[in-house]
């Protein structure tokens, strides 16, 4: 267990659906990340939070939005989805003592 | 934006023999440089990292190497077994400041490690 909690772990939906993946970082970490990596594909950075705030924001459609709540979980909404939207879904913090990254096991999302 | 750049796609070793995967990155302001490894299905995990201020570092069969000026840096895994097999990932960042969060990771797309026995 890496401390990272992602939930829920799989997902089947159908297009057009909507979507909430939920990540809880390891305690004490401030930042979250959220990556899309879809099949035989790398890690696509979507965006990232720090205490609350929006720090950074990748190549994150439109119909994706993502939020830190005060206790520093956080969510990320996919709408509308697309077939191409299937994909392994990761959640990484880190905290303000390291640079590395601890990542959760992902939220794979299949949409049919 | 920072630009990672990950070779080769894919390699296959013997058992015992060592394994070379090369990266280089775009931004010079870059000066943190992780290396993960995935195995399939399973989340990437941290294996080795090093910050700009070290050229190389080394972890029992694992070590990093950076060369700042040509901005390129390799992941070296000596005496691979078969557990080696596994997706590494390279990746870059500014590190702009710990606190703050100034530490998106850029990554590579990825190796894929096959090792034969």
């Amino acid at each position: 267990d890496s401390g990272v909690t992602q939930t829920p772990k799989h997902l089947i939906t159908a297009t057009g659906q909507r979507v909430t993946l939920r990540c809880s970082p390891r305690s004490g970490d401030l930042s979250v990340y959220w990556y899309q990596q879809s099949l035989d594909q790398g890690l696509q950075f979507l965006i990232q939070y720090y205490n609350g705030e929006e720090r950074a924001k990748g190549n994150i459609l439109e119909r994706f939005s993502a939020q830190q709540f005060p206790d520093l979980h956080s969510e990320l909404n996919l709408s509308s989805l697309e077939l191409g939207d299937s994909a392994l879904y990761f959640c990484a913090s880190s905290s303000d003592n390291t640079y590395g990254y601890t990542f959760g096991s992902g939220t794979r999302l299949t949409v049919v | 934006g920072e630009n990672v750049e990950q070779h080769p796609s894919t390699l296959s070793v013997q058992e015992g023999d060592s394994a070379v995967i090369k990266c280089t990155y775009s931004d010079s302001a870059s000066n943190y440089f992780p290396w993960y490894k995935q195995e399939l299905g399973k989340r990437p995990q941290l294996i080795i990292d090093i910050r700009s201020n070290v050229g190389e570092k080394k972890d029992q069969r694992i070590a990093v190497t950076l060369n700042k000026t040509a901005k390129h840096f390799s992941l070296h895994i000596t005496e691979t077994q078969p557990e080696d097999s596994a997706v590494y990932f390279c990746a870059a960042s500014e590190g702009r400041g710990l606190t703050g969060g100034g530490n998106k990771l850029t990554f590579g797309t990825g190796t894929q490690l096959k090792v034969e026995l």
